[in-house]
């Protein structure tokens, strides 16, 4: 039973136009989100978090949101580069329970010259 | 980049046969995890370690064992490797545990192919 879904498996953006990645988690326990970036070959980066208490944390061209009603979060980057093309992990997990982090699928950004 | 090196890269083994894969850090870092990365399922947490000699196992542990005798080495073996274990496997390193997870930081990854 998939906790954090992405339903997304990829998304195409036109390079300096909004690119935005969406989340889904099942969990209501859940109190903290983050987002990792992979490039082939590598392993993935964390990008950006968000703690339940907040429902927008910005850094840069990157900014996630959190809908706890909905049990939705997402990640929006402005403009789009070239070089943000990647796969994108959304994570999850609990602070009290101590709970590792659950990840989602993934999504395949590409940005478009 | 954090100090970490897993090795093999790649491997292509057969089934039925051990595999042991290595995690090496050198940034003193207490906690050690190995994840594996399928497609339509993500990272999936296999087992993790929070010292010396003190591992745990995580949501998808069966076929897999580990051991950290070594607070720079976390090994992941395959006793007897299946094809569905075929996968790419990432070993982890964060200092801290709990709610800065943000203090992960991953190897490159193993491709690890049972035929």
């Amino acid at each position: 039973d998939q906790q954090v879904k992405q339903n997304s498996p990829s998304l195409s953006v036109q390079e300096g136009r909004i690119s935005i990645l969406n989340c889904d988690y099942t969990n209501s326990m859940f109190d903290y989100f983050l987002w990792y970036k992979k490039y082939p070959a590598e392993g993935p980066t964390f990008l950006i978090s968000i703690s339940s208490i907040k429902d927008k944390n910005e850094d840069g061209r990157f900014t996630v949101f959190l809908n706890k009603s909905a049990k939705h979060l997402s990640l929006h980057i402005v403009p789009s580069q070239p070089g943000d093309s990647a796969v994108y992990f959304c994570a999850a997990s609990h602070i009290q329970g101590a709970q590792k982090l659950v990840f989602g699928q993934g999504t395949r950004l590409t940005i478009n010259p | 980049d954090a100090g970490i090196t897993q090795s093999p890269r790649h491997k292509v083994t057969e089934t039925g046969t051990p595999v042991t894969l290595r995690c090496h850090q050198t940034e003193n870092h207490r906690y050690m995890y190995w994840y594996r990365q399928d497609p339509g399922h993500g990272l999936r947490l296999i087992h993790y370690s929070y010292g010396v000699k003190d591992t745990d196992k995580g949501e998808v542990s069966d076929g897999y064992s580990v051991s950290r005798s070594k607070t720079e080495d976390f090994l992941l073996t395959l006793e007897s490797a299946t094809s569905s274990q075929t996968s790419v496997y990432f070993c982890a390193i964060s200092e801290i545990e709990g709610p800065t997870n943000e203090k992960l930081f991953f190897g490159s990854g193993t491709q690890l192919s049972v035929l």
